[in-house]
């Protein structure tokens, strides 16, 4: 079975540009997760999607985030503009359903904002 | 959203059991205890989830006493391998929010 795929793995921009990541979640899996993890500590949600709805999106910064799954599989989360601050591995997972059982992890983008 | 602490690292060597215990006062009826390990430049992976008194798996086993307010995550004959972030996590089963605190560092030394 295919794990969660994300890509890129990594990029470096200048704060102010923008950039998008890319996440495509295990066939089948109806809930997609993205999550930001800034050095040293635990993964935090940005937005969780249920199928191509938004199920929370409360720590998603909206002035500057967005994430769409506009057909239930792939996703896509953009920063516009990027600032320092958002130097961190951002962190894509899914799971069967809302139940929390077992989230299933990709690699994660690493960005770096100079 | 039940709050937990954990330690933030713990040393041991190979072939010896690690214990990690994760504080969460007040956890609700509804929440399970869900424990997620993760290395360096990967996502976490889950290992084991409980509700009460113990569960066991092929990786590791969960100890939940009977008030629910701590749990333990045993790793029998650890190798070096099993240096990773572990985290312990508390929630329901629903639409509820899984919160991440910082984890153990595990270090497995020789």
């Amino acid at each position: 079975e295919a794990g969660v795929a994300q890509s890129p793995r990594y990029k470096i921009i200048e704060k102010r540009q923008s950039v998008a990541f890319w996440c495509n979640p295990i066939s089948g899996h109806a809930t997609l997760y993205w999550y930001q993890q800034i050095l040293g500590q635990g993964p935090k949600l940005l937005i969780q999607f249920q199928n191509n709805g938004v199920v929370d999106d409360s720590q998603l910064p909206k002035d500057r985030f967005s994430a769409e799954r506009l057909k239930g599989v792939d996703s896509t989360l953009k920063i516009q503009p990027a600032k320092l601050e958002d130097s961190a591995v951002y962190l894509c997972a899914s799971s069967l359903s809302p139940d929390k059982e077992t989230q299933y992890f990709g690699p994660g983008t690493r960005l770096l904002v100079l | 959203l039940a709050k937990t602490t954990q330690p933030i690292s713990m040393d041991s060597y190979e072939g010896q059991e690690v214990n990690i215990t994760c504080s969460h006062n007040n956890i609700a009826t509804n929440d399970y205890i869900t424990w997620y390990q993760q290395f360096p430049s990967q996502g976490p992976r889950f290992i084991i989830q409980g509700y009460k008194t113990k569960v066991t798996n092929e990786v590791a086993s969960l100890f939940i006493p009977a008030d629910r307010k701590s749990s333990t995550l045993s790793l029998p004959r650890v190798s070096l391998s099993d240096t990773a972030v572990y985290y312990c996590l508390v929630g329901d089963r629903g639409y509820s929010t899984l919160t991440f605190g910082k984890g153990t560092m595990l270090l497995v030394s020789p």
